[in-house]
Formats: C-alpha cells, structure tokens, sequence
C-alpha cells in the first residue's frame, strides 16, 4: 500500500506571495489533517478534514486554509505569506480519525524569503 | 486551551543507558499517542494508550498513562544508537484533533 504523499516536497517562495500544498492520503483513509512544524513551536496542529468537511482547526490565522476533495485529496493554501510561516508542513491520514493512529508524509518544507 | 508538555527537551545518554520522556498535559486526555521522529524524517507511530493506568510495552519500550489520563511516559531500557529521534506524545480530549506534545530529541553516544 502506498504511503501518504505529499507534494512539493520543498519549495521557496517570498513574502507576499501565496503557495498550495497537496496531500494524497493512503487508499481508504478519510481522514486528512496537516500540521506545521517549526524548531521552536513544535508541531502544531492546523485543520483536520474528513468525508470533505473540516471537523476541526487550530489557532492559525485565515491565511491558512484547506480542503479535501471527494477521493480524499487535500490541499492547504497559505495566502499573503509571511518569513514566519517558514516550516515544514506535514499531513496524516488515518482511516477515520481521532483516535486513530496517524500515518505522516514526508512533508512540504516551505521556505519563505 | 489544551496545552501538552514534555520533558526534558533535550536528554544525551550513553548507549546502554536508560531514557524516559515525560508528558503532562493541562487536561484529562481520552487517549495519548507517542511517535518518534528520526532527523529529517516524518514522525512514526509508536503506540497509543486508552485506559487509565495503562502500561504497554514493545521490546525494550514502556509506555504508561497516568491514572489521572493527564500524564503519560516513555521508557526506554538500554538505549541504542537506533533510539535516537525525537519522541512526541499527542494527546486528544474529544476533539478532532490531536495536540502534539513538544519533543523530547534524544542523542545516543556510543
């Protein structure tokens, strides 16, 4: 079975502009949640998606948005970016979420110049 | 809101050495996850815990979950250098969403 892909896998962009990050979960798996890890903040938790609807988010600006498409696809979406939004952005799929084990992807290391 | 804590941040051992992480969150948890993240790598699910008081193993890990379900630890006996990473809990209260603990990243001397 193949595992969580997540495209780019690193990508640079400057301020001000925007990026879309992809997440293809593993085959079955409903659930889709992101998370943004930095050095100092750790992983923090963005939004969680399942069955398209976002059941949950954390505390980042509207900046930061997501969807999931219907054959359980998701993107996240950073707008107006800033220097701190620099990151490695992962996304776990699981088979129906909380509480369920969390497989990762490799992750979309941003930088933000 | 939820806040998860772990100690200590940093923990350098001699291989051979034992380790043990610790988690505290600032509420009751319905259930707590632990993953290892190897440098560069993705965090990799280790175990999860439900029940108050429960202590699971793997090999030379040890997993316990306070009978509180607010504190969870991670034992590890005899490290060796394949231990090293660093080791997340995750912790859920009924939300859709896991709150991950700050890390503890371990370095195995050998």
């Amino acid at each position: 079975k193949a595992g969580v892909t997540q495209t780019p896998r690193y990508l640079i962009k400057t301020r001000g502009q925007q990026v879309t990050l992809s997440c293809s979960p593993i085959s079955g798996h409903r659930s889709v949640s992101w998370y943004q890890q930095t050095p100092g903040q750790g992983l923090q938790f963005l939004f969680e998606y399942f069955s398209e609807t976002q059941r949950n988010k954390g505390n980042f600006p509207g900046r930061f948005s997501g969807r999931q498409f219907s054959n359980s696809r998701s993107e996240m979406n950073v707008s107006t970016l800033e220097l701190g939004d620099s990151a490695l952005y992962l996304c776990a799929s699981s088979p129906l979420g909380v509480p369920g084990e969390l497989f990762f992807g490799e992750g979309s290391r941003l930088t933000v110049l | 809101g939820q806040q998860v804590m772990q100690i200590p941040q940093y923990q350098h051992v001699q291989e051979g050495e034992d380790f043990t992480t610790y988690c505290n969150s600032s509420t009751t948890l319905s259930n707590i996850q632990w993953y290892k993240q190897r440098p560069g790598g993705h965090p990799v699910f280790l175990i999860q815990l439900v029940k108050s008081g429960e202590v699971k193993k793997q090999k030379r890990l040890t997993f316990q979950f306070g009978e509180a379900k607010k504190n969870s630890s991670l034992h590890i006996t005899a490290t060796q250098t394949t231990d090293v990473g660093t080791y997340f809990c995750a912790g859920t209260s009924g939300t859709y969403k896991y709150i991950f603990g700050t890390g503890t990243r371990l370095k195995v001397l050998a």
